[in-house]
């Protein structure tokens, strides 16, 4: 069974720093393009940042470039996102999600649940 | 980036109903459209694919059709548990990703 189960989420002050974790499971982690989709409470879906199977590809939106790093850890069968400089803006239910097909022009199918990352003073 | 925009934003229908979701695509995505459905707390669920294709699992009252800049996704008679939020994605030009707005489907 595919899992994939993010951590690291919590409260933070404006200006700092959290890393996120996706553990994955249930599938060859490494064949897999993986994602990091964000949503605002009460908003709608926003793709974050994207990381091709060997790490070798990346792509962010244009609202966390410079800000946020996503890598991967293929012997560790985990996804990062190292989130700085963080904004009130940023404060969302981030989910790790893993594409329908090892790669190529394909939608996310697995999803984690999610962690709430809250930027409050 | 190309902008997805879904209509209408929250709609009201009764169990039984036939109802119909659009999303457009400011420039032509091909057939690279995907619908997913979330539910309150969770995490969106993959319904269809490639505009039509439904993907394993999926009730077959679900349908999508659609390319190039006009999609659209039917619920041919609405469960109770179909009442969601319904989004479309476009994954045919990336960076970045688009979805939708969201639909919300409430119950009459």
């Amino acid at each position: 069974e595919v899992q994939l189960v993010e951590s690291g989420g919590g409260l933070v002050q404006p200006g700092g720093s959290l890393r996120l974790s996706c553990a994955a499971s249930g599938f060859t982690f490494s064949s897999y393009e993986m994602n990091w989709v964000r949503q605002a409470p009460g908003k709608g879906l926003e793709w974050v940042s994207y990381i091709s199977s060997s790490g070798s590809t990346i792509y962010y939106a244009d609202s966390v470039k410079g800000r946020f790093t996503i890598s991967r850890d293929n012997a560790k069968n985990s996804l990062y996102l190292q989130m700085n400089s963080l904004r009130a803006e940023d404060t969302a239910v981030y989910y790790c999600a893993r594409v329908l097909r090892g790669s190529g022009y394909y939608p996310f199918y697995y999803w984690g649940q999610g962690t709430l990352v809250t930027v409050s003073s | 980036a190309i902008r997805m925009t879904q209509s209408p934003s929250s709609f009201s229908a009764s169990t039984g109903d036939r109802v119909t979701i659009t999303c457009r695509a400011s420039q032509g995505i091909s057939s690279y459209l995907a619908w997913y459905q979330q539910k309150p707390g969770k995490a969106p669920k993959l319904l269809i694919y490639a505009a039509s294709t439904l993907q394993s699992g999926v009730p077959s009252r679900f349908s999508g059709s659609g390319s190039g800049t006009d999609f659209t996704l039917t619920i041919s008679c609405l469960q109770s548990e179909d009442f969601a939020t319904y989004y479309c994605q476009q994954y045919y030009s990336y960076p970045p990703y688009t979805f939708g707005q969201g639909t919300k489907l409430e119950i009459k």
